[in-house]
């Protein structure tokens, strides 16, 4: 099984609106990833997690928020965001952070911002 | 710097004919792996193929080969016999054992054509 699932696969919020994406993977990876891709650009990363402990952030706007509840367990927070927060958000996860191998993604959500 | 370069914005092939996807790196890690990803319209990032930099043998997966000049720092893309649903983005990507995270190259749009 290398299946990453995320849900919702699609979201509309407000500007005021909280939000949250979940991301969930049953492969025993100790490594997962949040990106963000806009149309027609390679994904760009937001955060990592290594062994549940946010290793990377990449100077994401606060209004982002990363949590890792459990080693099989991904989710992101979103609170006034912007339209042009407007993307594919998309989770991964790998067997560990370093180690070379092969990352796994999920779906992704479709995130409007209105 | 860009770390990895993908020279072809856009490609098309005819049915049933190979294609090759170019990708180049950049890297002072002795240790490090490249992947392609193919992302249909749908959004899902789909892993085809993975080499190590320490592997001797050029990896193969089905119609996918990828072509290691390690000297020259490229890893190409062979798709053989290319099928319409064959047509999408395909991206090249590193990682490194000194950092945590996936690099991606700016993209290939392959097109199939009937």
């Amino acid at each position: 099984d290398t299946e990453v699932t995320q849900t919702p696969k699609h979201l509309v919020m407000g500007m005021t609106n909280k939000k949250s994406l979940k991301c969930e993977q049953h492969m025993g990876h100790r490594a997962m990833y949040w990106y963000k891709q806009k149309a027609k650009k390679p994904p760009e990363l937001m955060f990592v997690y290594s062994y549940e402990k946010l290793s990377i952030n990449e100077s994401v706007p606060s209004r982002f928020s990363p949590e890792c509840p459990n080693s099989s367990l991904l989710n992101l927070h979103l609170h006034a965001l912007q339209p042009e927060d407007s993307a594919l958000y998309l989770c991964a996860s790998s067997q560990a952070a370093g180690r070379n191998t092969e990352a796994f993604f999920g779906q992704g959500t479709r995130l409007t911002v209105v | 710097a860009q770390k990895i370069t993908q020279t072809q914005p856009g490609m098309f092939v005819q049915e049933k004919e190979a294609v090759t996807l170019d990708c180049t790196y950049d890297t002072s890690d002795p240790s490090y792996g490249l992947f392609w990803y193919k992302q249909p319209s749908s959004g899902e990032m789909i892993f085809l193929i993975y080499q190590g930099s320490y592997d001797q043998q050029n990896a193969t997966e089905g119609r996918y080969s990828l072509n290691f000049q390690k000297a020259r720092k490229s890893a190409n893309l062979v798709i053989s016999a290319s099928q319409l649903g064959d047509s999408a983005m395909y991206f090249c990507a590193m990682t490194e054992t000194s950092y945590d995270k996936v690099i991606f190259g700016p993209g290939t749009s392959l097109s199939v054509i009937p």
